[in-house]
């Protein structure tokens, strides 16, 4: 059964760093991996999506690596601001016909950038 | 954009009663998904339909079901609401693997359900 790890839990940074949230998954065999955005009391909001055969992908400055072999992504922001302050969740979507895309989710890290 | 929306924000109900969690989304995805989300458990998977009428059993089905009559409307059900059932449900879609190359998943707002 695939589980999904992410590290740190919570994170808490000044405004203008560069910072790394780090997600393990232990089935190698993924369709593909996502990065997700979830306010406080809202849904999620798809940040960056990986697929297997990538390495990573970027948008603005946000970049998302992926090491299928060993298990894992990072998500790197650079140059943070307080409006990125919101949980990250990670999620791999397995390979194989019959998976319709489901999801697992890591437990998410909370990031907290202050002025 | 993708529009994925929920029927309520929040909902109060009480124990025993049958509950209805309504989503619809405008974009033809052929997935669609129903999920818990509980401080400490993450997201958990409940349901999900991969065509009209079509349903598969997720992580944690019990005290659930689902409907699926028309393809942009996936309702979940709680036949007695329980208290253990208070949580936030999410529901999302996508396109099914392989249709647009990738299957991004697109989320509701959620619905802030309250069981007493």
């Amino acid at each position: 059964k695939q589980e999904v790890t992410q590290i740190p839990a919570a994170l808490s940074v000044p405004e203008g760093e560069n910072l790394v949230l780090n997600c393990s998954f232990t089935d190698s065999a993924i369709y593909n991996l996502q990065w997700f955005r979830q306010d406080p009391g809202k849904g999620l909001t798809s940040l960056l999506l990986i697929q297997s055969s990538q390495r990573e992908q970027t948008s603005g400055r946000l970049n998302a690596s992926l090491d299928k072999s060993s298990g894992r992504s990072t998500l790197y922001i650079a140059a943070s601001q307080p409006g990125d302050s919101a949980t990250y969740l990670c999620a791999v979507s397995n390979a194989g016909g019959t998976s319709y895309g489901k999801l697992t989710f890591g437990q998410g890290t909370i990031l907290t950038v202050h002025p | 954009d993708v529009k994925v929306t929920q029927s309520s924000r929040y909902l109060v109900k009480r124990t025993g009663e049958k509950v209805f969690l309504e989503c619809v989304q405008d974009m033809d995805h052929e997935n669609m998904f129903w999920y818990r989300q509980d401080p400490g458990l993450g997201l958990r998977l409940i349901y999900f339909s991969y065509d009209v009428k079509m349903k598969e059993k997720g992580d944690i089905p019990e005290g659930y079901s689902v409907s699926r009559e028309k393809k942009e409307r996936f309702s979940l059900i709680l036949e007695s609401a329980s208290t253990n059932q208070t949580s936030m449900y999410l529901c999302a879609s996508s396109f099914a693997r392989g249709t647009s190359g990738q299957d991004t998943q697109y989320f509701g707002p959620g619905t802030r359900l309250t069981v007493l």
